[in-house]
């Protein structure tokens, strides 16, 4: 079975100065591994998707994630953080099951956005 | 595109009373709907997996006869809690996807629906 851990629990950045959330996963095949962002008491929103293409994926709002096979590992990057940005981030992997597949999240990483 | 949507955001009910969740696919027809539950500062944990027009797959430890599911159309999924009690309140989610064959497993979520049982 597929799974993702997310390395921190809580990020805590200034405006401004870049994020960093980290997330690494462990896969029998070639994964697809996702991005996804949930604001408070809302649904999750996409960020972005690999899915064995370029290795530096980019997504929505300025993020951007980087599949490095040798690391297994999937970072969420942003040059700089902007105070919506706070908000609960979920490393997220598809796995295989036999009725299709079926998305393992991580248990999330809170990031908090000083003024 | 690919917009879900859930009913009610918001539901308070009394202990052993049954509350229907419906998750809908407003602009994209969803052949495969998943339910997840989430509990207070903790991640997403799927209940279940349903095809239009098939039972749903359930997984472990999640009770069928308790929560009940039905993917009637390819656009509305519905999730029954069936007799409720506090434990069952939490924050569930419905996601939906555009292909059954896996190859593009992105799924859409649902703004999702916060149940509490008094």
């Amino acid at each position: 079975a597929q799974s993702v851990t997310q390395l921190d629990s809580h990020v805590s950045v200034s405006e401004g100065t870049p994020v960093l959330l980290r997330c690494n996963y462990s896969s029998s095949y070639s994964p697809s591994l996702f991005w996804y962002v949930q604001h408070p008491n809302k649904g999750l929103q996409l960020l972005l998707k690999y899915t064995s293409a370029a290795t530096l994926v980019k997504g929505i709002n300025g993020f951007e994630a980087e599949f490095k096979k040798s690391e297994t590992s999937f970072h969420l990057t942003k040059p700089s953080a902007h105070m919506s940005d706070a908000a609960e981030y979920f490393c997220v992997v598809s796995d295989r099951v036999e009725y299709g597949n079926k998305l393992v999240f991580g248990a999330g990483t809170i990031l908090r956005v000083k003024s | 595109g690919a917009v879900v949507s859930q009913h009610p955001s918001r539901v308070i009910c009394k202990s052993g009373t049954s509350v229907k969740i419906e998750c809908r696919s407003l602009d994209f027809q969803a052949t495969t709907m998943f339910w997840y539950r989430q509990f207070p500062k903790q991640s997403l944990m799927l209940m279940a997996t349903s095809n239009e027009g098939s039972k749903a797959t359930y997984e472990q430890g999640v009770e069928k006869d308790k929560f009940l599911i039905n993917h009637a159309s390819l656009t509305l999924s519905t999730l029954t809690v069936t007799s409720a009690h506090p434990e069952d309140s939490s924050f569930y989610i419905c996601s939906a996807t555009q292909e059954t064959s896996g190859h593009t497993d992105t799924q859409y979520f649902g703004p999702g629906t916060r149940l509490t049982v008094l």
